[in-house]
């Protein structure tokens, strides 16, 4: 059974500082990995997908990393912002492909 | 529409009454899915729609939940005899094709509170 996790829980940071959220996944047999942002009281963003072809995806300022081989994700949101504050959670498909299997979320706070 | 649809926004009920919650997704996205999320707690799937069809429904947590999608379109969750334990923000996505290939696009939700 796929497992999700995102250390920390929570994150706090002043402006200007680059973000690093971290996402581990337990079964490496993965179609992509899907990073969205949650604002409070809101639905999902879809923020970046990454094949597990890919090693990496930019998107602006965010860039995603994947080590398949490690079960490992990893976030970085460049130069942070006020606004950047919300849940980030990382999700992987199931083999099925009939849902995502989601980590606890990573809470982030970008203090001005 | 521009993007995935859910209503109501806020659902207040009673313990005991059956509740409907609907999603439109986007259309012709033929891959419809319906999560759960509980106060402090992560995403959980609860049915998996390919067209009209369920072939995944393993996520409902009980015979009290049921979902039908028509028209490979609108979706209706509905909830019998609420139990306070049902409280949570029920989200509906939709994608293209299935998970393994397409991005999931998620509605704001609907907020579920039984009292």
């Amino acid at each position: 059974k796929q497992e999700v996790t995102q250390i920390p829980a929570a994150l706090s940071v002043p402006e200007g500082e680059n973000l690093v959220l971290n996402c581990s996944f337990t079964d490496s047999a993965i179609y992509n990995l899907q990073w969205f942002r949650q604002d409070p009281g809101k639905g999902l963003t879809s923020l970046l997908l990454i094949q597990s072809s890919q090693r990496e995806q930019t998107s602006g300022r965010l860039n995603a990393s994947l080590d398949k081989s490690s079960g490992r994700s990893t976030l970085y949101i460049a130069a942070s912002q006020p606004g950047d504050s919300a849940t980030y959670l990382c999700a992987v498909p199931s083999a099925a492909g009939n849902k995502l299997t989601f980590g606890g979320g990573t809470r982030v706070l970008v203090k001005p | 529409g521009a993007g995935v649809s859910q209503s109501p926004s806020n659902k207040v009920t009673e313990k005991g009454k059956d509740v409907e919650l609907r999603c439109d997704p986007i259309s012709g996205h033929t891959a419809l899915y319906w999560y759960r999320q509980r106060l402090g707690q992560g995403l959980e799937f609860l049915i998996y729609f390919q067209g009209n069809s369920a072939p995944d429904k393993s996520g409902l947590p009980s015979d009290r939940f049921s979902a039908e999608r028509t028209g490979e379109s609108v979706s209706t969750l509905t909830i019998q005899r609420t139990q306070q334990e049902d409280s949570a923000v029920y989200l509906c996505a939709s994608s293209l094709s299935d998970a393994s290939s397409s991005i999931q696009y998620f509605g704001a939700g609907t907020r579920l509170s039984v009292l």
